[in-house]
């Protein structure tokens, strides 16, 4: 199976800071990969797929891209509402599809 | 709107079995595939299985491949996992979520979940 790699673990910020969030793939799986957010007791949401395509109604500080093996999230000028845990997807290696081990992104 | 209820979840013991459903509506379900995911207390995401529109293929990953069954009632706009020879780390929260793509193709990505249900594998 392909391994999601997430880095950080976590990220502690500020309401307005810029924040990214990395995802390597332990091989090359083009441009399949989503992002979805998840806040405690609720199901995840999905963000970005497709590496850089944003979903409908996610808003436009979120941000996607990368391809291969790297990949990145950018959330610019952070948000309340954002401070949650992240999680990227593969979709190349179908039908075992991974996810990484999660980037939480906490309040400073 | 979009809408997907699980249901079926609850404390099981080892060795026995549990059926999960998960009814859809706000969207024409039988031109969507469908997917489980789980997530273990405290634990990231883990995909299990999903099914074609049509549920003429299904797919699963290798934990539960043997064990567990997707299946779909698109007369019902409802989704099933079947699970057998529960194990402890099939504790988690299970939800069922839309694939993307929708119009009888399969995107792997899911655009919509349910809220989930938790199941408990103890003695």
């Amino acid at each position: 199976d392909i391994q999601m790699t997430q880095s950080p673990s976590s990220v502690s910020a500020s309401v307005g800071d810029t924040v990214t969030i990395t995802c390597r793939a332990s091989q090359d799986i083009r441009s399949w990969l989503a992002w979805y957010q998840q806040k405690p007791g609720k199901a995840p949401k999905l963000l970005i797929y497709s590496s850089a395509i944003l979903q409908r109604g996610v808003p436009s500080r979120f941000s996607g891209s990368g391809a291969g093996t790297d990949f990145t999230l950018t959330i610019s000028s952070l948000q309340p509402e954002d401070f949650a845990t992240y999680y990227c997807q593969q979709a190349n290696s179908v039908p075992r599809l991974t996810f990484g081990g999660g980037t939480k992104v906490e309040i400073k | 709107q979009v809408q997907l209820v699980e249901s079926g979840g609850g404390v099981v013991q080892p060795g026995r079995s549990l059926r999960l459903s998960c009814e859809a509506s706000g969207f024409t379900f039988n031109t969507y595939a469908m997917h489980w995911v789980r997530q273990a207390p405290g634990k990231g995401l883990e995909w299990v299985a999903g099914i074609r529109y049509d549920g003429s293929i299904e797919f699963y990953a290798d934990s539960v491949k043997g064990r567990f069954t997707i299946s779909r009632d698109n007369s019902y706009n409802t989704l099933y996992l079947q699970m057998n020879s529960l194990r402890g780390e099939d504790t988690a929260v299970y939800f069922c979520a839309r694939d993307l793509q929708g119009q009888h193709l399969i995107a792997y990505y899911f655009d919509h979940w349910g809220q989930g249900t938790l199941v408990a594998v103890a003695s």
